[in-house]
């Protein structure tokens, strides 16, 4: 049963554009929600996190977003950069806990020329 | 300061030969975890150590998993005797033992993964 899920495998976005990466959960236990980015050969690298007291949370040009009725969130890179390319993996975990994190099955993002 | 390194980056073994994974944490970090990718499915958790003390081993798949962190330090994950299903990239990450003032998580991070092929 997975409990964090990405539904989109792939995104392909022009550089300059918003790229718009979305995660449902599942279960209402989760209160801390995470973005990881991962190159090709390398471990996932952290990218913004945001609490479930917040709705939006923003870092440069990454900002999340947590609707937590709809148990949803999204993460928008704007504007979208060539090095922006990865797979990106949306997490979730318990806060104030050393618990593992859930992590759903990744959203590759394209950003072309 | 040197990341979460892991050895090998690769192994390729065939079914039924045993191998041993390495990961050595960010120094001072006493929180070590253990997950895996299997190919374009999720990171899934395998097990938590706190220092030598295994915290959560809930998501190790059968008993021919075995994880060891003797001492608190660097962590060794044994696959005996392998699968073909045990095929897939091992990820450690490592992160700081209680919470740093006003933070409500503290980041996991990871190494490089070490890619595991079972023939």
């Amino acid at each position: 049963d997975q409990q964090v899920k990405q539904n989109s495998p792939s995104l392909s976005v022009q550089e300059g554009r918003i790229s718009i990466l979305n995660c449902d959960y599942t279960n209402s236990m989760f209160d801390y929600f995470l973005w990881y980015k991962k190159y090709p050969a390398e471990g996932p690298t952290f990218l913004i996190s945001i609490s479930s007291i917040k709705d939006k949370n923003e870092d440069g040009r990454f900002t999340v977003f947590l609707n937590k009725s709809a148990k949803h969130l999204s993460l928008h890179i704007v504007p979208s950069q060539p090095g922006d390319s990865a797979v990106y993996f949306c997490a979730a975990t318990l806060s104030g806990t050393a618990s593992k994190l859930t992590f759903g099955t990744g959203t590759r993002l394209q950003v072309t020329l | 300061e040197a990341g979460v390194t892991q050895f090998p980056s690769h192994s390729v073994i065939e079914k039924g030969q045993t191998v041993t994974l390495r990961c050595d944490p960010i120094s001072g970090h006493d929180n070590l975890y253990w997950y895996r990718r299997v190919m374009g499915k999720e990171i899934k958790f395998l097990l938590h150590f706190v220092k030598e003390s295994k915290q959560d081993e809930s998501g190790m798949p059968n008993n021919r998993f075995l994880a060891e962190r003797t001492g608190g330090t660097y962590s060794t994950l044994k696959v005996q005797p392998a699968e073909l299903e045990d095929s897939g990239v091992y990820f450690c990450a490592s992160s700081h033992f209680g919470l740093a003032g006003g933070s409500t998580y503290n980041e996991q991070f990871f190494g490089p993964g070490t890619r595991l092929t079972v023939l």
